[in-house]
């Protein structure tokens, strides 16, 4: 079993809608976590970032993290097509430190006109 | 803005061919990483470096090797190029504390 489990997708949504993308992890280390946006042909940016449980938003993009259930969430809403990415999360057990990271294998999302 | 570049986007070698990948970045960052990127597998680390001349293995260095001579400057080794090694290479930075890592746009390499 992996460590970070993450629905490949593709995840097909119109313009407009609500997003929501997961994750699902074991080690119950980890208390940073990460969402990263990959662009087709492009490297992974990071979209949001987050300590421990709760949430973040940040514009139309919100982070959520359940520990209890070592879950993890990124909602966006009223979505447009440059949504269009694969999204990866990310988690480590220490801050400051890329090298402990481990990532999702990535949900593919289409947001259609 | 940080820029990490990687020298090449594609490549194609045949087996057993010696490969380097290189990596630069702009912003005095102390710490490179190399991934490669599979589908279904995700983001692997195969080596990271936070100073010059230094190195450390990450999950999967089996096939690799690295350099950083300089600063600003990683390079990602085959020494003898299999076909399980074509993969995306992704070389990313990061400087100290909290900073976020910043990714290269990749090099696709194929090996036949």
């Amino acid at each position: 079993q992996k460590e970070v489990e993450q629905d490949p997708g593709p995840l097909s949504v119109p313009e407009g809608a609500i997003v929501s993308l997961n994750c699902t992890y074991s080690n119950s280390a980890f208390q940073y976590f990460m969402w990263y946006r990959q662009y087709s042909r492009k490297g992974p940016e990071l979209l949001m970032y987050t300590y421990s449980s709760g949430n973040k938003e940040d514009g139309r993009f919100t982070a959520q993290v359940d520990k209890s259930s070592k879950y993890i969430s990124l909602f966006i809403r009223d979505s447009q097509p440059s949504d269009s990415a694969t999204y990866l999360c990310a988690m480590s057990p220490l801050t400051g430190t890329a090298s402990k990271l481990t990532f999702g294998t990535g949900t593919r999302l289409q947001v259609t006109l | 803005d940080v820029k990490v570049t990687q020298s090449s986007r594609y490549l194609v070698k045949r087996t057993g061919e010696k490969v380097f990948l290189e990596c630069v970045q702009d912003m005095d960052h102390e710490n490179m990483f190399w991934y490669r990127q599979d589908p279904g597998l995700g983001l692997r680390l195969i080596y990271f470096s936070y100073d010059v001349k230094m190195k450390e293995k990450g999950d999967i260095p089996e096939g690799y090797s690295v350099s950083r001579e300089k600063k600003e400057r990683f390079s990602l080794i085959l020494e003898s190029a299999s076909t399980n090694q074509t993969s995306m290479y992704l070389c990313a930075s990061t400087g100290q504390g909290n900073s976020p890592l910043h990714f290269g746009n990749g090099t696709r390499l194929t090996v036949t």
